[in-house]
């Protein structure tokens, strides 16, 4: 069967210190991938998806950035951090066309002080 | 551009009271709508999608094109229904998945 993992849970980073998310995909190849991050009152919002290796669509210009080293591997990363970078950051996989159902890991929860 | 909006922040009513979340989207074209739904301590998971037609755990929405609106509908709410919902919108145009903001459903006993 399929899981996606998905880490660290929980995450306290200083302002201007580097970030580096990490999410894999276990049982399908192919996958499409997202990271959406969650921020209180603002619902989900879609910050990268990616549809193969090498391949990454920005949906927010901000100073996060994405990559996809391997086929079920998608790294959400940053340089420096701002305080508005706080939030709850998800990963999730889909195959096939677009429209077809997200299946989501359990979240990271970043802090940055 | 395509948009989810769910104007309500928090619903709260009784347990076997009706329930109703509303969606409304903006999209051009043929969208694809869902709801999503993250229980408390568990991942956000697929209720359901207008395209099945289907009724699960007693929740039915029906797409209406002519209000733009997807609204999700139970008759009689459970505490267990008690969750965060989102509404989410797929136009191929755009090839991805748009969330609304999400309501929090509490059911008292």
């Amino acid at each position: 069967s399929q899981t996606i993992h998905q880490w660290p849970a929980t995450l306290v980073q200083p302002v201007g210190s580097p970030l580096s998310l990490e999410c894999t995909v276990e049982g399908t190849s192919n996958p499409n991938l997202y990271w959406y991050r969650q921020a209180a009152g603002r619902g989900l919002q879609l910050l990268f998806y990616s549809v193969g290796i090498g391949q990454i669509s920005s949906e927010v210009p901000q100073n996060l950035s994405a990559s996809r080293p391997q086929d079920r591997q998608f790294i959400l990363s940053s340089k420096k951090l701002l305080l508005s970078d706080s939030g709850f950051y998800l990963c999730a996989w889909s195959v096939g066309t677009g429209s077809s159902p997200l299946h989501f890991g359990n979240g990271t929860r970043l802090t940055v002080t | 551009a395509q948009r989810v909006t769910q104007p309500e922040k928090l619903l709260s009513v009784f347990k076997g009271a009706p329930v109703e979340l509303k969606c409304n989207y903006s999209y051009s074209g043929s969208p694809e709508l869902f709801w999503y739904v993250q229980y408390s301590r568990q991942r956000l998971q697929l209720l359901l999608r207008h395209i099945s037609r289907e009724s699960i755990k007693g929740f039915t929405a029906d797409l209406n094109k002519g209000e733009t609106s997807f609204h999700l509908k139970k008759p009689f709410a459970q505490e267990e229904d008690s969750a965060m919902y989102y509404c989410a919108l797929f136009g191929r145009g755009y090839n991805k998945l748009i969330f609304g903001a999400g309501t929090r459903l509490a059911v008292h006993p």
